[in-house]
């Protein structure tokens, strides 16, 4: 079945450092979208990459979706606390209809 | 985006004992997900529970274990039966967001605690 890999499983960071977690699935997906938790919370819908080569922005937050749709990353530029939480992607096959998710990158931030 | 209300919050059970979660939605949804979140994992799809059919569960999900109702477009119930300490974890209800475009909306899950 499809698997979704991300690294790294944990990032601390210094406020205002960069960081970038990095998604990796074994077959080609149809979509792919970056979800975030906070502690203790529940997942919160990001944003969701379509095309080919594709790159969106929104504010610190750069994202990517690879040229052969399997690969995507998430580039946080200049960190703050409020950045902290788990950082999950989803792979969507339509064929299979749903979301699997990778296993996530915990991020803290140190102010 | 949806608002998706699910309860309990949290509760602590005894083992061998069963729970059931609800989940509403403020629309009418076709399909409902739940997922399973153990302690610091990802999520991990339970089953699709669809309206006026059966619900179609993943690899490594039985009926018999875990339960869940569809009575309308709005509301599904899951159930942990015969609970034990590995069933705990977090369950969340989700649902694609209005533009059926594949986003999910997650509800503030259910923290079930297994003694």
């Amino acid at each position: 079945g499809q698997q979704v890999m991300q690294i790294p499983q944990y990032q601390h960071v210094q406020e205002g450092e960069d960081f970038t977690t990095y998604c990796n699935s074994s077959t080609t997906l149809s979509n792919i979208q970056w979800y975030k938790q906070r502690p203790g919370g529940h997942p919160v819908f990001l944003i969701q990459l379509v095309k080919s080569g594709e790159v969106k922005k929104q504010k610190r937050l750069t994202f990517q979706f690879g040229e052969a749709k399997k690969n995507s990353s998430l580039h946080i530029t200049a960190t703050q606390t409020t950045d902290v939480g788990t950082y999950f992607c989803a792979g969507i096959n339509t064929n299979a209809g749903k979301s699997t998710f990778g296993d996530g990158t915990t991020l803290t931030v140190k102010p | 985006s949806a608002v998706i209300s699910q309860k309990p919050s949290r509760d602590i059970c005894q083992r061998g004992t069963s729970l059931t979660i609800q989940c509403q939605v403020d629309s009418q949804v076709t399909m409902m997900f739940w997922y399973r979140q153990q302690p610091g994992q990802s999520l991990t799809l339970i089953a699709t529970a669809n309206q006026g059919s059966e619900a179609t569960y993943e690899s490594g999900f039985v009926i018999d274990k875990f339960p869940i109702s569809r009575p309308n477009l709005t509301f599904s119930t899951l159930t942990v039966s015969n609970m034990s300490p590995e069933d705990s974890s977090i369950y969340l209800c989700s649902v694609w967001g209005r533009a059926n475009t594949g986003e999910l909306f997650f509800g503030e899950g259910s923290r079930l605690t297994v003694l």
